[in-house]
């Protein structure tokens, strides 16, 4: 089945700084990236996604990277603020398959 | 529109206790699914369905049932709680496009003690 490594699981950043989360997946099946962001107490929500016929999607301070060559996606953000701290999963879909199979999360803290 | 409710908010069982963790949608959607969040481990699938009356296991299934009859509702079932059953569990909820990927839409979880 498919495997999703993310990396770092904690990190830390000055207000301002910008963030970059990793994540390598195994199977080239694979054809639908998520990224959620979960807030302290509640469920995990969709941030952004990106599909495998594109290489790159941004909204606003956030955007999403793929290599589907090397499979490894990552999540960037930009002039980090204190509310987007929160931890963050990655996520992939097998081309065919209903499940998605998660990262094991990444803390991000943002200090002012 | 609520969106994907669970119940309770908050559940303390004794070794051996048997409890229904309950899931709903008012969204349509087709595809259903629990998760269970353990520290370290992400989110890992227990239970997923793809519709009423069809349902699959996930990652981790041993010691959950669960069952779908209306596209509203998916419960999930502890036979016999264990401590090892001591999680956060959310529930969620997708259009079920055949494999296209989707957003999923997840409750606000459940926070389960067993002692």
């Amino acid at each position: 089945g498919e495997n999703v490594e993310q990396h770092p699981s904690t990190l830390s950043v000055q207000e301002g700084d910008s963030a970059v989360i990793k994540c390598t997946y195994s199977d080239s099946a694979s054809n639908y990236f998520p990224w959620y962001k979960q807030e302290l107490g509640k469920g995990p929500q969709l941030i952004i996604d990106i599909r495998s016929n594109v290489g790159e999607k941004k909204d606003q301070r956030i955007a999403v990277t793929l290599n589907k060559t090397a499979k490894h996606f990552s999540l960037h953000i930009t002039e980090t603020q204190p509310e987007d701290s929160a931890v963050y999963f990655c996520a992939a879909l097998v081309r065919g398959y209903s499940t998605l199979t998660f990262g094991k999360g990444t803390m991000l803290l943002v200090s002012p | 529109n609520a969106g994907v409710t669970q119940t309770p908010k908050f559940q303390v069982l004794k070794t051996g206790q048997s409890m229904t963790l309950q899931c709903a949608q008012d969204m349509n959607h087709e595809y259903m699914s629990w998760y269970r969040q353990d520290p370290g481990m992400g989110l890992r699938l227990i239970h997923y369905s793809v519709g009423a009356g069809i349902t699959d296991q996930g990652e981790v299934p041993n010691g959950y049932n669960v069952s779908r009859s209306t596209t509203e509702d998916f419960p999930l079932r502890l036979l016999s709680a264990a401590p090892s059953q001591t999680s956060v569990y959310f529930c969620a909820s997708s259009y079920f496009g055949t494999g296209e990927g989707g957003e999923q839409f997840f409750g606000p979880g459940t926070r389960l003690t067993v002692l």
